[in-house]
């Protein structure tokens, strides 16, 4: 069974702080991405990454940055936390598409991680 | 622009039949996912169509229109476990899968 797991599952801030969030998929999965996701509203891509150290910007960037030095391993940073950065956050991974650097194929999720910016 | 459109909020009885629908527009279309959340967890994958008809699994079945733009996902003989949110999802030519909000589906006995 594809395995992602994700270092927190609540997680408490306060504005401006610097915010890690990890992620970790034991699948050998090419892709890994961030979302995140709000009551009435789709999941909404932050950042995606279809090789180590290659990232590329989803819909929502801003605020946001990651890292990807391992492959099983894609940290998301929130550099400066604000209170509108309250949400669930949750890590998938896939293994690579038809289409060789591109996202494709069934994603698998991590169990989420639920921030709140005070 | 891109766009998925499923109801909210949907309301079955144990037992019964559900159909949840969704609606895509999207630029190029590489296929369409439904993904299972239950409250505080995970998505989980349920199936993903590219080809017009109807694929079975059990007891969750999925139909895709690629003319129509609509796909929808029918629960039969519902359980109580099966409450959750259905969520739809369509890959376009990127491979980039674009999300739609979600049906809550609420069983009562």
């Amino acid at each position: 069974d594809v395995k992602v797991t994700q270092s927190s599952r609540y997680l408490v801030k306060r504005t401006g702080e610097k915010v890690f969030l990890e992620c970790v998929q034991d699948m050998d999965h090419e892709n890994m991405f961030w979302y995140r996701q709000d009551p009435g509203l789709g999941l909404r891509l932050i950042y995606f990454s279809y090789d180590v150290k290659m990232k590329e910007k989803g819909d929502i960037p801003e605020g946001y940055s990651v890292s990807r030095e391992k492959k099983e391993r894609f940290s998301l940073i929130l550099e400066s936390a604000s209170t509108n950065q309250t949400s669930m956050y949750l890590c998938a991974s896939s293994p690579q598409g038809e289409m060789w650097g591109r996202v494709g194929e069934t994603q698998y999720f991590g169990p989420g991680t639920r921030l709140l910016v005070l | 622009g891109q766009n998925i459109d499923q109801p909210t909020e949907m309301t079955a009885t144990e037992g019964a039949i559900v159909q949840i629908n969704c609606t895509y527009q999207t630029s190029g279309f590489n296929g369409l996912f439904w993904y299972q959340q239950h409250a505080g967890e995970a998505p989980t994958f349920l199936s993903y169509n590219v080809l017009d008809g109807l694929e079975e699994k059990g007891r969750f079945s999925s139909f895709l229109s690629r003319s129509k733009g609509y796909s929808y996902l029918l629960l039969k003989e519902l359980q109580m476990k099966d409450s959750a949110s259905y969520l739809c999802a369509a890959m376009d030519s990127n491979y980039q899968l674009i999300w739609g909000a979600g049906t809550k589906l609420i069983i009562k006995p």
